[in-house]
Order: C-alpha cells, then structure tokens, then sequence
C-alpha cells in the first residue's frame, strides 16, 4: 500500500539555521504531497503542497518540490525561527489533481529551535 | 470563529466505560473525519463519512462508531474502553476530497 517516511527526529537548530527534513513516499498512482504542520497543543495545519511532478509548494518560507523520479518531497527553510518550533508532517493524498481523499501521514519530526 | 471544534479537549475515564467524543464544524464541508495520534505522533485515519458514504480504516476496532446527526456533526462512540485506546484524537473536515481543517484534538486517557 501507499506509505510515506519522514526523517527520524528530533531535530534541534539554532534560530536562523537552515532547515531540511527529507520525506520520500511510495505510492501506485499518482499522488498528491502535502506538508502539515503541529504547533504545540493544536491540531494539524496545512502547511504547503504539490499536486503534480516538479510543482514546488510554499508557504512562510518553507518549499518542497514534488520530484517523481526520487518519490521525494523534502521539506526546507533557508532561516528557522523560534516559532518554527513544531512537528511536521508529511502526508500524501492518493487523489489525484490536489484533491485529499484520506490523507497518509508520515511519522511526524519534531523541530525545536533554540534562540 | 473556531471552524473544527471538539470536546472534550481532556477526557480520563477507566477501562471498561463508554465515551463519546464530539465535533462540530462551521465551514459548510460535506465530509468529516477521525484520526488517532498515538504516543508516538504516529497519526493514522479512522473514518471519513460524507452524507452518501462511510468509510472505515479495515484497523479499527468495532468499538469505535462514529454518529452524524447531521452535516456539521461528527461524534465518536467508543466502547468497553481499553488502556490502548489512550491517545489524541482529531477529527477533520472538508469540502469534498479537498483541504481537510483539523480540530484542536481530544487528549483520551484510559486508566
């Protein structure tokens, strides 16, 4: 079945640090990628996504390009802030076109940023 | 305006009770779902229901039942709790297969 693995965490940074967080996924048709962000104490937010091969998503400073030919979707921030601090989720749809359908979730990486 | 809205936000009960836990959103979508977050952050789809269709994550526990009183509502019933059903459980919701919004979550407790 479809599935999507996200690096282990967490992952500690100083603020301004360059954040990368890899996230490859195996699916059978043609999916579409989503990053979901979880602050402390709160539900999931959609953070960014990508619907199609060599699409970048973004959103406050972080992007992710779908590339098909690794099955990967890496999420990265040229410059972390303490408020960044947060888990993050890859997930993909197996609706096609951007659709979500029932949504896989990788593991979630817990990010902290220190001052 | 909170659009995906659930309670209780904590809830610790005792092996063997029934509990519900509701949820309610204000944005017009036609589907909801349920998701459990285990110890781990390890987040996995329970149900997803619109008015023509519920579908079931084979996983699931018939204990687990979730209830649409109507198209903003959708409560979960759990069963003859077990100390594995400790987690926090999301609901979601949208338009369609489109963008889900997640509640804030229901920390369950089991003990």
């Amino acid at each position: 079945g479809d599935s999507v693995t996200q690096m282990e965490g967490p992952v500690t940074l100083s603020e301004e640090a360059f954040l990368t967080i890899n996230c490859t996924y195996t699916a059978t048709g043609y999916p579409s990628l989503f990053w979901y962000v979880q602050y402390p104490g709160e539900g999931l937010q959609l953070l960014l996504k990508a619907t199609k091969a060599d699409d970048k998503g973004s959103n406050k400073g972080f992007e992710a390009t779908y590339r098909k030919e690794t099955t990967s979707f890496h999420l990265e921030k040229g410059s972390v802030q303490v408020s960044d601090s947060a888990v993050y989720f890859c997930a993909l749809s197996d609706q096609y076109g951007g659709s979500q359908g029932n949504l896989i979730f990788g593991k979630g990486t817990k990010l902290s940023v220190k001052p | 305006d909170t659009a995906v809205s659930q309670t209780p936000k904590y809830l610790v009960t005792q092996m063997g009770n029934d509990k519900s836990i509701k949820c309610e959103q204000n944005l017009g979508h036609d589907t909801m779902y349920w998701y459990k977050q285990d110890s781990k952050k390890f987040l996995k789809i329970m149900f997803s229901y619109n008015n023509k269709e519920l579908i079931i994550n084979e996983t699931v526990p018939n204990r687990f039942s979730p209830k649409s009183p109507d198209k903003a509502h959708l409560n979960l019933h759990i069963n003859s709790l077990e100390l594995g059903d400790s987690a926090v459980y999301f609901c979601a919701s949208s338009r369609s297969n489109y963008e889900q919004y997640f509640g804030p979550g229901t920390r369950l407790t089991v003990t």
